[in-house]
């Protein structure tokens, strides 16, 4: 069964560092998005990409934040300089281009867990 | 205002037996998606059920079924015959119509569910 796969799947930064977190959607579908959990917390919308752009993002997602498709299959979300309330379980999501199906449950990955110290 | 609200922290039931886990959303969309997601320890997202704002039926998936009241503005999960490893967090989320953008998934707080022996 296609999957979404997210590396790496815990990963510890000091504060002010760049992190990259990569995922790789499963390979027909067109959106994709990342999401974050704070521990303990509601997962929450960060970004949406389609057709090679941000379609929609939330207030979290701020300038420290940007994503990327950079060779047509990795969709990275890099954070430029972490601050502790960055730590979080960050989850890539994809979507089928059956935008019409309301049906199509986003397929997540297994989520990569970012701590800031 | 919560689009999602799970007002159940936590729950317990006994093995075998049949649990409700209540969700209401709020939305104004006609067209929108309900859907159920587990999420055991480990962290990742399982898709569980979902049901359309459309769909005459409740949805059936297995033990997992949804009570789907639309006048109500609530889709509870029900989970029968109760196992062990059912004991996980579990989360209603709605993705609304392509009036609000890509599809989205907007999330509820998640109701602890644990099955005793």
């Amino acid at each position: 069964e296609p999957e979404v796969t997210q590396t790496p799947s815990h990963q510890v930064t000091q504060m002010g560092q760049e992190v990259i977190l990569r995922c790789v959607p499963i390979s027909n579908h067109l959106y994709f998005y990342w999401y974050r959990q704070i521990l303990g917390q509601k997962v929450e919308f960060l970004v949406s990409f389609y057709n090679n752009e941000i379609s929609e993002k939330s207030e979290i997602f701020d300038d420290q934040f940007s994503v990327e498709r950079p060779d047509g299959s990795n969709f990275t979300l890099k954070i430029r300089s972490t601050k502790l309330e960055d730590s979080a379980m960050y989850f890539c999501a994809s979507l089928t281009g059956e935008v019409s199906g309301m049906n199509t449950e986003a397929f997540f990955g297994q989520g990569t867990r970012l701590t800031v110290v | 205002a919560q689009k999602i609200t799970q007002t159940q922290p936590g729950m317990f039931v006994q093995e075998k037996e049949a649990v409700t886990l209540d969700c209401t959303y709020d939305t104004s969309d006609p067209s929108y998606g309900l859907f159920w997601y587990k999420q055991p320890s480990s962290g990742e997202m399982i898709f569980l059920i979902y049901q359309g704002s459309y769909d005459q039926q409740n949805a059936t998936e297995g033990r997992y079924s949804l009570n789907f009241q639309k006048a109500r503005k609530s889709a509870n999960l029900v989970i029968s015959a109760s196992q062990l490893g059912d004991s996980a967090m579990y989360f209603c989320a709605m993705r609304e119509g392509r009036s609000t953008g890509f599809q989205k998934l907007v999330f509820g707080t998640g109701t602890r569910l644990l099955v005793s022996p």
